[in-house]
């Protein structure tokens, strides 16, 4: 079974720009979470979807959005760019994102996002 | 409201020597536990989880780690350290029901020849 693909891998963008950044579940897979990962900051929840819903946010601002397609696919946008935004945004798949002992989150690769 | 904490931001070992990596939670209700492992430019990769059925919880590449209620803690262990374990380690906790992961700040483990 493939695992969580995020692309793109790498990302340069100017500050006032905006991006978009796309995350493909493992098959079967409905419940897709992003996480942004800073030096300073670490692991922080961003959003999570199932079913093309955003069912949870995390404390980021409204810059930040995100889309879920029906076939669970995930997009996630940042726009009007700031330099605090350059850091690597993983996105994360599970069954049904509900904790449970069957439940997992797999995480893909990441996209590394750097804001000049 | 649940929260993690690792404690040492940085830990280095010897090769072979016993690897230790500490975990504190804190959750009103039994949580679940992970510890997932990220390797330099890798997304996180799932070490071990506790569901509640068992305290002592094996995982990959000889990892293993014991959930203690007394203690909230969940401290992840290995034997003997190789080299290749040298990367940085996050322990994370959820709640049943929840959808939300809440992970800790992370331990950069590093491994001495």
């Amino acid at each position: 079974k493939a695992g969580v693909t995020q692309t793109p891998r790498y990302l340069i963008k100017t500050r006032g720009q905006q991006v978009t950044l796309s995350c493909s579940p493992i098959s079967g897979h409905r419940s897709v979470s992003w996480y942004q990962q800073t030096p300073g900051q670490g692991l922080q929840f961003l959003f999570e979807y199932f079913s093309e819903t955003q069912r949870n946010k995390g404390n980021f601002p409204g810059r930040f959005s995100g889309r879920q397609f029906s076939n669970s696919r995930s997009e996630m946008n940042v726009s009007t760019l700031e330099l605090g935004d350059s850091a690597l945004y993983l996105c994360a798949s599970s069954l049904t994102g509900t904790s449970g002992p069957q439940e997992t989150q797999y995480f893909g690769p990441g996209t590394r996002l750097l804001v000049l | 409201a649940q929260s993690v904490t690792q404690l040492g931001s940085h830990v280095s070992v010897s090769e072979g020597a016993l690897v230790l990596l500490r975990c504190n939670y804190s959750s009103s209700v039994p949580p679940y536990l992970f510890w997932y492992v990220q390797y330099p430019n890798q997304g996180l990769q799932l070490l071990l989880k506790y569901t509640s059925a068992a305290t002592l919880v094996k995982g990959i590449n000889g990892f293993e780690a014991e959930f203690k209620k007394s203690e909230t803690s969940f401290h992840l262990t290995k034997p003997s350290a190789h080299m290749s374990d040298a990367a940085e380690y996050f322990c994370a906790v959820s709640r049943s029901g929840t959808y939300k992961y809440i992970f800790g700040t992370g331990t950069r483990l590093k491994v001495l020849a």
